[in-house]
């Protein structure tokens, strides 16, 4: 079946502007995961959805990234105001269920969204 | 503290031979699991092989198995017989049973396998 997409795949953009990222989970995830990858490092976790809400958002950066699950589905990443350090490749992963059976709530993840700030 | 050490930035090997790369790991949770991650270069990130943390056995998956050294917290990767097409950057994670769905990565290895 299709795995995790996301678009764009690359974005550029000016400082100061307003961006949206989208990732679409695989068909029946209920959990959704955003990371952000800095060149040259692991991905940072920056929030998780078990549904339509989020579970989890203790790794967003500050109050200028905000990201929403409306029909639990599709997510999408909202940075306002954008500054140079936020570019990255933004990655997105979905999981089963996202409770606690280890191996099979194995998190796949999208190719990601290459963000260039200018 | 760093959840997640990978101490390699970038490895060689030749094609065929084994290598192994290098996962050490910091949690006072009892449970966890140790995730093995190859990133090509299109960005993906392909899930490899699993440990938890209370399993009795190394993982293995195909050429992949995890070597786990619990009193030691590392958990190395041992890719047999590699490959051209194992070129990639290679990321080492864990979860923590109190915070099950945060993901905490290593800065990655990069393997670059010669003909």
């Amino acid at each position: 079946g299709a795995g995790v997409s996301q678009t764009p795949s690359n974005k550029v953009t000016e400082k100061g502007k307003y961006v949206e990222l989208r990732c679409d989970p695989i068909s029946g995830h209920t959990a959704l995961y955003w990371y952000r990858q800095s060149l040259g490092q692991g991905p940072e976790f920056l929030i998780y959805f078990q549904g339509t809400g989020a579970a989890d958002d203790s790794g967003l950066p500050n109050d200028r990234f905000f990201a929403v699950r409306p029909e639990g589905s599709v997510s999408t990443l909202k940075i306002q105001r954008t500054e140079r350090g936020d570019s990255a490749v933004y990655l997105c992963a979905s999981s089963l269920t996202g409770t606690p059976r280890w191996q099979t709530d194995t998190q796949y993840f999208g190719p990601g969204t290459r963000l260039t700030v200018l | 503290a760093q959840k997640i050490t990978q101490t390699q930035p970038g490895m060689f090997v030749q094609e065929k031979e084994a290598v192994t790369l290098d996962c050490t790991y910091d949690t006072s949770d009892p449970s966890y699991g140790l995730f093995w991650y190859k990133q090509p270069s299109s960005g993906e990130m392909i899930f490899l092989i699993y440990q938890g943390s209370y399993d009795q056995q190394n993982a293995t998956e195909g050429r992949y198995s995890l070597n786990f050294q619990k009193a030691r917290k590392s958990a190395n990767l041992v890719i047999s017989a590699s490959q051209l097409g194992d070129s990639a950057m290679y990321f080492c994670a864990m979860r923590e049973g109190n915070n099950f769905n945060k993901f905490y990565f290593g800065s990655g290895t990069k393997l670059n396998v010669k003909p």
